[in-house]
């Protein structure tokens, strides 16, 4: 199962946009790459997926290079209320028995 | 909201003790998986339940159980609780369709406490 890194906190204010780079040096041919959001005391919530290239949703973008090697999920105009822990992983969901790998995530402080 | 619903939200237990948790999928998933979230911490994968089997566990020990039952509600249970034992505990379900990426929507959790 690919392992990722990723900075474990990002400072940013209210309107800038957010990027934060995910790294995957090991991921296999059929991994997908999904990123994950959490409050404090909540579930994760799913932002968003993909496999390579670039995906683009109502919330965020996912850029993904040729190599897959690392993914950049992109918050464009983050609000205080981005403030939240954000996990990127890397599996395939089917093969391997549905096991997400969180690891520490990223805590992303938006200020005023 | 994802749809997840699990209870209760909070509990407290005393070393040695037996707790069980439940667990309701979203409607129309077949999948649901089981996390322990340590304060502080990702969330570790415990293990998943798909068509009320099995299929795949991560690194806890046997006491920790579940059961997947046919409306896809789960149940997560432990046995002679440790004081380690205290986290949150995470249910998502999924629906899986064989294409490799799927999502996973995660319920509220249940905070355990064990003293």
């Amino acid at each position: 199962l690919a392992k990722t890194t990723q900075p474990i906190s990002m400072d940013s204010y209210e309107g800038q946009e957010v990027n934060i780079t995910c790294s995957h040096n090991n991921i296999a041919t059929n991994d997908y790459i999904t990123w994950y959001q959490q409050f404090p005391s909540q579930g994760p919530r799913f932002i968003i997926q993909g496999y390579k290239t670039k995906v683009t949703n109502e919330v965020a973008s996912l850029f993904i290079p040729a190599d897959r090697k690392s993914s950049t999920l992109s918050l464009p105009r983050v609000s205080l209320s981005d403030t939240a822990v954000y996990y990127c992983l890397v599996g395939d969901m089917d093969n391997q028995g549905g096991k997400l790998i969180f690891g520490q995530g990223t805590e992303l402080s938006v200020k005023p | 909201e994802t749809g997840v619903t699990q209870s209760p939200t909070h509990l407290i237990k005393t070393r040695g003790q037996q707790v069980t948790l439940r667990c309701s999928s979203q409607s129309g998933h077949n999948t649901v998986s089981w996390y322990q979230q340590a304060l502080g911490q990702g969330p570790q994968f415990i293990f998943q339940y798909y068509r009320e089997e099995e299929n795949g566990r991560g690194n806890f020990p046997p006491r920790f159980s579940g059961l997947q039952f046919p409306n896809y509600s789960s149940e997560l249970n432990v046995n002679a609780l440790e004081l380690d034992d205290s986290a949150l505990y995470l249910c998502a379900s999924s629906l899986v369709r064989g294409t490799g990426g799927n999502e996973q929507f995660f319920g509220p959790g249940t905070r355990l406490t064990v003293l």
